[in-house]
């Protein structure tokens, strides 16, 4: 089974700084990896996929990068509908596994 | 528009069983295959079980194998996850997930039945 680490479990941040959240993988996933958000109460939304294709309806201030086994999503600039929790979730092989999260919170 | 709609959710004794329902629309539901996510409270997210878009193929994860069961009937737009054998750890939000063609991440989510497991 590959393991999801992501790191840091929370993020303070100011409202218009910059995020940078990161999730590494036990072994190589290739661009086999999705990054979710989710709010309090609701759903998981996707957010990329391929580790950097924008799903549809996703703004331009997130980004995703990486490859084999270290990945990286970046907010360039935090809106207050931003903070939330943050997933990635590798697709390379059975089983699928999730990271562990990233909170995103206002500092 | 894509809509996931979970039901069957419930509270059941340890060692009981459940079965949860997905009605699905908004899209060609044979094509795709189907996925069930789960959540306990105040964790993350957690891969439960998987079906191609003809149901030939399932797979589970390792924590489910031998008690859940994944099946659709495509020719009502459904999916299902039978639950037997439940244990306090299975308590959780059940999502009823979409994945795209070729492809086993997951790009439209339901909003969950909760499924509690407790004497």
């Amino acid at each position: 089974e590959i393991v999801m680490t992501q790191s840091p479990a929370t993020l303070s941040v100011s409202p218009g700084e910059r995020a940078t959240l990161s999730c590494r993988a036990s072994q190589s996933v290739s661009s086999n990896l999705a990054w979710y958000q989710q709010k309090r109460g609701q759903a998981p939304r996707l957010l990329f996929y391929g580790a950097s294709t924008r799903a549809t309806g996703i703004p331009a201030r997130f980004s995703g990068s990486g490859s084999g086994t270290e990945f990286t999503l970046t907010i360039s600039s935090l809106q207050s509908e931003d903070f939330a929790l943050y997933y990635c979730q590798h697709y390379h092989n059975w089983p699928l596994t999730f990271g562990g999260g990233t909170k995103v919170e206002i500092k | 528009e894509v809509q996931l709609l979970e039901s069957g959710g419930d509270l059941v004794q340890p060692g009981g069983s459940l079965r949860l329902s997905c009605a699905a629309s908004g899209f060609t539901f044979s094509s795709y295959a189907m996925n069930w996510v789960r959540q306990a409270p105040g964790k993350g997210l957690q891969w439960v079980s998987t079906i191609s878009s003809s149901g030939a193929a399932t797979y589970f994860a390792d924590s489910v194998k031998g008690r859940f069961t994944i099946s659709r009937d495509n020719s009502k737009n459904t999916l299902f996850l039978q639950m037997n054998s439940l244990r306090a750890e299975d308590t959780a939000v059940y999502y009823c997930v979409k994945s795209p063609s070729a492809s086993q991440y997951f790009d439209y989510w339901g909003q969950g039945t909760l499924v509690t497991v407790s004497s």
